[in-house]
């Protein structure tokens, strides 16, 4: 099974500054059609998860552009440029390049 | 608008069983992977199962296998779990989620717990 480490595990930003967390995975996650099968989800209190990220890089619908998804191969990041108090909740990797496998979630929290 | 309804969940003895259920609208459920992830308490996801668009191809976690069973019927645009031999570290939050890699469409859960 492909393990995914994210850090850090928990974060607190002050509105309006940028949030970072990095994801990494015990193998490549390169599939062999070419994609890179790594998803950034975020999971609200009290609501189910809800995509942020597809492919990497790819903003799912409706998802505003503060939040950017970069990386290849095993290291990838997600960014939040200016952090809003909408964001808080856990946020978490995952890959589906093989079976899928999610991080164990960095829990952001507004300053 | 895409819509998944879970169902079926509930309080179950240890070794007993239970039948999810997901009940789909808003997109073509028969051309599309479907899958499980579950949530335990306090806990992160867990990805549990997946299922091809005709149900001739499934995948399971390791530590389900031989006691869960995916399966759908598309007429019914409907996706199921059965679960047996159900373990206290079985209790969770069960999701279903469309895509055989979860995405976008995630249905509210159903809770099982497994306890005597």
């Amino acid at each position: 099974d492909i393990v995914m480490t994210q850090t850090p595990l928990s974060l607190s930003v002050t509105p309006g500054q940028p949030a970072s967390i990095s994801c990494k995975s015990s193998q490549s996650l390169l599939h062999s059609d070419g994609k890179t099968y790594l998803y950034w989800h975020l999971q609200k209190p009290g609501q189910s998860p809800q995509l942020l990220i597809y492919e990497v890089s790819s903003r799912f619908s409706g998802v505003p552009d503060r939040f950017s998804g970069s990386g290849s191969g095993t290291d990838f990041t997600l960014k939040i440029s200016r952090v809003e108090a909408e964001d808080v909740g856990v946020y978490y990797c995952m890959q589906g390049t093989h079976f899928p496998t999610f991080g164990l979630g960095t829990r952001l929290e507004i300053k | 608008e895409v819509q998944l309804v879970e169902s079926g969940g509930g309080l179950v003895q240890p070794g007993g069983s239970l039948r999810l259920s997901c009940a789909a609208s808003g997109f073509t459920f028969s051309t599309y992977w479907m899958s499980w992830v579950r949530q335990a308490p306090g806990k992160g996801l867990e990805w549990v199962a997946n299922i091809k668009q005709d149900g001739s191809d499934k995948y399971y976690l390791d530590s389900v296998k031989g006691r869960f069973t995916i399966s759908r019927d598309n007429a019914k645009n409907s996706l199921f779990l059965q679960m047996s031999s159900l373990r206290a570290e079985d209790t969770a939050l069960y999701y279903c989620a469309r895509d055989g890699r979860p995405g976008g469409y995630w249905g509210q859960g159903t809770l099982v717990t497994v306890s005597s």
